[in-house]
């Protein structure tokens, strides 16, 4: 009964490939993260999606790509990894208009070598 | 945007004492204050809430309290536990054309035997 969830869990890759990860929410929530957090812990947004709509999309490389199929999936594919992009990656999940409390995934471990 | 700004950057009690960690937000329009625990290898998981309408907000050993005008929010853990021991992130919501919630840089909270 995992509420937002996340795969893989570990990510493990060389620079220059490319790669996705994938979340799944099962509350009912219309409104889908990500969220980046480095090695001093800082979390800072990447993209937000409200009914599959892109509706924030921070300052991050155009090798990054989100993609919604539905109000329930948000993955992210990078292109061309880079060492910098070593961090782990949060899903997390809203209803967009009541409370807004934001609900996050266990996150994904990627490590560029 | 929103800015938000959190001290200490790290925190050791004792047992059985308090513990307190501050925040300020720049930002007059956020009315959503969340606080986050993420322990180890985890995602972040919420604790405790407040809105701007609200002063304080209490949950059993978590207190949040809100000052509107100086634009401080607290936490305040009281009778800390082992279990106590963890990352906490202060956070503050914009609700502009799109919600965006502003993470402060977390306090890595080690309470002691």
């Amino acid at each position: 009964d995992t509420a937002v969830s996340q795969t893989p869990k570990y990510l493990v890759t060389q620079m220059g490939n490319d790669k996705s990860i994938k979340c799944e929410q099962n509350l009912g929530h219309d409104t889908m993260y990500w969220y980046k957090q480095d090695s001093k812990k800082f979390l800072k947004i990447m993209f937000s999606y409200n009914n599959k709509e892109l509706i924030i999309n921070e300052t991050v490389p155009n090798r990054f790509s989100p993609k919604s199929p539905d109000k329930a999936h948000l993955n992210l594919h990078i292109n061309s990894l880079e060492l910098g992009d070593s961090a782990v990656y949060f899903c997390a999940s809203s209803q967009f208009g009541s409370k807004e409390t934001q609900y996050f995934g266990p996150g994904t471990r990627l490590l560029v070598l | 945007g929103e800015n938000v700004e959190q001290h200490p950057s790290t925190l050791s009690v004792q047992e059985g004492d308090s513990a307190v960690i501050k925040c300020t937000y720049s930002d007059s329009a956020s009315n959503y204050f969340p606080w986050y625990k993420q322990e180890l290898g985890k995602g972040p998981q919420l604790i405790i809430d407040i809105r701007s309408n609200v002063g304080e907000k209490k949950d059993q050993r978590i207190a949040v309290t809100l000052n509107k005008t100086a634009k401080h929010f607290s936490l305040h853990i009281t009778e800390t536990q082992p279990e106590d021991s963890a990352v906490y992130f202060c956070a503050a919501l914009y609700t502009g054309t799109a919600s965006k919630l502003t993470f402060g840089t977390g306090t890595r909270l080690q309470v002691t035997l």
